[in-house]
């Protein structure tokens, strides 16, 4: 079974502009997250969407908007890029909502310039 | 908001030695987990803490959650090598991890 996948792996963009990032949950799981990785820090909680609904949305600014499909599979947007979002963006899935483990991606490297 | 702390911040043994991370929660936690990053790499999920004064062991790895469910804290006995990483403990929030800030551990062989 595969894992979960996020693309890209690593993407460049310019200040001002705006991103999309994809995540493909583990089958069968109906839980994806979203988190942001400041090199040196823990994950940080951007987004929880379980059955296409979201359930949790992190201290984040409103450039940030993601969503579920019927398939589960995500998208994270990012629109007015900051310098300081660059980061390493993770996205986790899960059987259920809470209190399970957390199977993480690979991540998007996404650097701002 | 809730808070997790996590501490030291880096830790370098010599292969043999022990090891011990500690994590507190500004709140009363449901549940703790543990996940292990390897330097460039993604969380790997570790384990699940549920129970006041629960203590479970994996090898050499013994996890253990207070009884006030506010701490946890991670041994790891005789370190290898292949230990290096940063070990998180995570709060969790009805599905929303809130993170330590990690102890990366570095083990000189």
């Amino acid at each position: 079974d595969a894992g979960v996948t996020q693309s890209p792996t690593h993407l460049i963009k310019t200040r001002g502009q705006h991103v999309t990032l994809r995540c493909s949950p583990i089958s069968g799981h109906k839980s994806v997250s979203w988190y942001q990785q400041v090199l040196g820090q823990g994950p940080q909680f951007i987004f929880q969407y379980y059955e296409k609904e979201e359930r949790g949305r992190g201290n984040f600014p409103d450039r940030f908007s993601a969503r579920q499909f019927p398939n589960y599979s995500s998208e994270l947007n990012v629109n007015a890029l900051l310098l300081g979002d660059s980061a390493l963006y993770l996205c986790a899935s899960s059987l259920i909502s809470g209190g399970t483990e957390a199977f993480f991606g690979q991540g998007t490297r996404l650097t701002v310039v | 908001g809730q808070q997790v702390m996590q501490i030291p911040q880096y830790q370098h043994v010599q292969e043999g030695e022990d090891f011990t991370t500690y994590c507190n929660s500004s709140t009363t936690l449901s549940n703790i987990q543990w996940y292990k990053q390897r330097p460039g790499g993604h969380p790997v999920f570790l384990i699940q803490l549920v129970k006041s004064g629960e203590v479970k062991k994996q090898k050499r790895l013994t996890f253990q959650f207070g009884e006030a469910k506010k701490n946890s804290s991670l041994h790891i006995t005789a370190t290898q090598t292949t230990d290096v990483g940063t070990y998180f403990c995570a709060g969790d929030n009805t599905g929303k991890l809130i993170f330590g800030q990690g102890t990366t551990l570095q083990v000189k062989p």
